[in-house]
């Protein structure tokens, strides 16, 4: 089955600065990649996706990059802000397929003031 | 609209004891999932249903978790016998059809004693 590693499990930030969060996966037809920010007791939210049709896809101040021949997708928050302070999880799943989302073990970014 | 509800939000237990937790999806969404994080993890994949399909029961960690849908809407989880490794957040998810993202609710807090 698929398998998603991600890196790394913690990171802090100036604010200001930029951030970026790495997961690899092991399965080539994962097709499906969204990111999900999940703050202290509250549930997984949705912040971007994308699909191995394109290579990158920005949204104001997040951006993902994809690299299919890696296996490989990063996320980029630029101009970080203390409300980006949260748990980050990467994922994977096949589009078309039952699409059970299989995750990344989640990145806690601390966004220092 | 009403997003994913969970109930209860925070459960209890002795171990040994049965639990059922419960999860109604965004109205009209065919897809349910359910996963379970424990404490500095990512999500575990667990159970997925797609309209009157039979379920994808891959993910269940042993036959002591069970699932059920009823009328295509609102799913229920069961643990029997439970044991303080099962001691988790459950969430629930459900997505449309033909969409991709999934929705998360707000988990059920499970802590068995």
């Amino acid at each position: 089955g698929e398998n998603v590693e991600q890196h790394p499990s913690t990171l802090s930030v100036q604010e200001g600065d930029s951030a970026v969060i790495k997961c690899t996966y092991s399965d080539s037809a994962s097709n499906y990649f969204p990111w999900y920010k999940q703050e202290l007791g509250k549930r997984p939210q949705l912040i971007i996706d994308i699909r191995s049709n394109v290579g990158e896809k920005k949204d104001q101040r997040i951006a993902v990059t994809l690299n299919k021949t890696a296996k490989h997708f990063s996320l980029h928050i630029t101009e970080t802000q203390p409300e980006d302070s949260a748990v980050y999880f990467c994922a994977a799943s096949r589009l078309g397929s039952a699409r059970q989302l299989t995750f990344g073990s989640g990145t806690q970014l601390t966004v220092l003031p | 609209g009403a997003g994913v509800s969970q109930s209860p939000s925070n459960k209890v237990t002795e171990k040994g004891k049965d639990v059922e937790l419960r999860c109604d999806p965004i109205s009209g969404h065919t897809a349910l999932y359910w996963y379970r994080q424990s404490l500095g993890q990512g999500l575990e994949f667990l159970i997925y249903f797609q309209g009157n399909s039979a379920p994808d029961k891959s993910g269940l960690p042993s036959d002591r978790f069970s699932a059920e849908r009823t009328g295509g809407s609102v799913s229920t989880l069961t643990i029997q016998r439970t044991q303080q490794e099962d001691s988790a957040v459950y969430l629930c998810a459900s997505r449309g059809q033909g969409e991709e993202t999934q929705y998360f609710g707000p988990g059920t807090r499970l802590l068995v004693l």
